[in-house]
């Protein structure tokens, strides 16, 4: 079954501390997507990864095909960064299967 | 820098009722699609629309639902005669290929009454 999971689903972080957040999936895919969804209920894209790693100012987000996982990291993390991050992966379909996001809080 | 909108940003209907909701993709995209979000639940894929045609569609879209391209800049989804259960959160994407990454609209929150 075609699945993607996400770890924390929960997540609190004092402002300046690094943050992870894993996601991992069942199946061979095509492309990995980082979204940032916040409390308006925007979707934001952020990444959209098939091999290696990506970097855009504190956000990184590394996959590793042979494990089928993938990490979000931000770097020096701020209030602002408060949001639900969500993986979604792509087969080879045209959809997206979104896993059920992590919930950020940043702390002043 | 572009984006994907979507209108309304809030309905509220009465069970039976048409919809339609309206979303204006990023203007060099070919690939439309129509995601939905039920309240505490995740983001699930309902139709995806290439060259004038619906190229897949889940299970959720059923007959109700509909697609449609109407002229060179809306993409639109229409349900025939809502339910309280298809109360949800609407977001309408596109990208230019389907490989690529795509881009998200603010969203329609549909409220069914």
């Amino acid at each position: 079954k075609n699945e993607v999971e996400q770890s924390p689903q929960n997540l609190t972080a004092q402002e300046g501390e690094f943050i992870t957040i894993n996601c991992s999936y069942s199946v061979g895919i095509s492309a990995l997507h980082w979204l940032q969804q916040h409390p308006g209920g925007g979707i934001v894209s952020l990444f959209m990864l098939s091999s290696g790693k990506k970097k855009h100012g504190r956000l990184i987000a590394t996959i590793n095909i042979q494990e089928k996982h993938s990490s979000l990291h931000i770097t020096a993390s701020h209030p602002r960064d408060s949001a639900v991050y969500i993986c979604a992966v792509r087969y080879n379909t045209d959809k997206l299967i979104f896993g059920t996001g992590t919930r950020l809080q940043v702390f002043p | 820098e572009p984006e994907v909108t979507q209108t309304p940003s809030h309905q509220v209907t009465q069970m039976g009722q048409e919809v339609i909701l309206r979303c204006v993709p990023i203007s060099n995209h070919l690939y439309f699609y129509w995601y939905r979000q039920i309240l505490g639940q995740k983001v699930e894929f309902l139709v995806s629309f290439y060259n004038n045609e619906i190229s897949e569609k889940s299970e959720i879209f059923d007959d109700q639902f509909s697609v449609e391209r109407p002229d060179g800049s809306n993409f639109t989804l229409k349900i025939r005669s809502t339910k309280l259960e298809d109360s949800a959160m609407y977001f309408c994407a596109s990208s230019v290929v389907v490989t690529g990454e795509a881009f998200f609209g603010q969203g329609t929150r549909l409220t069914v009454v």
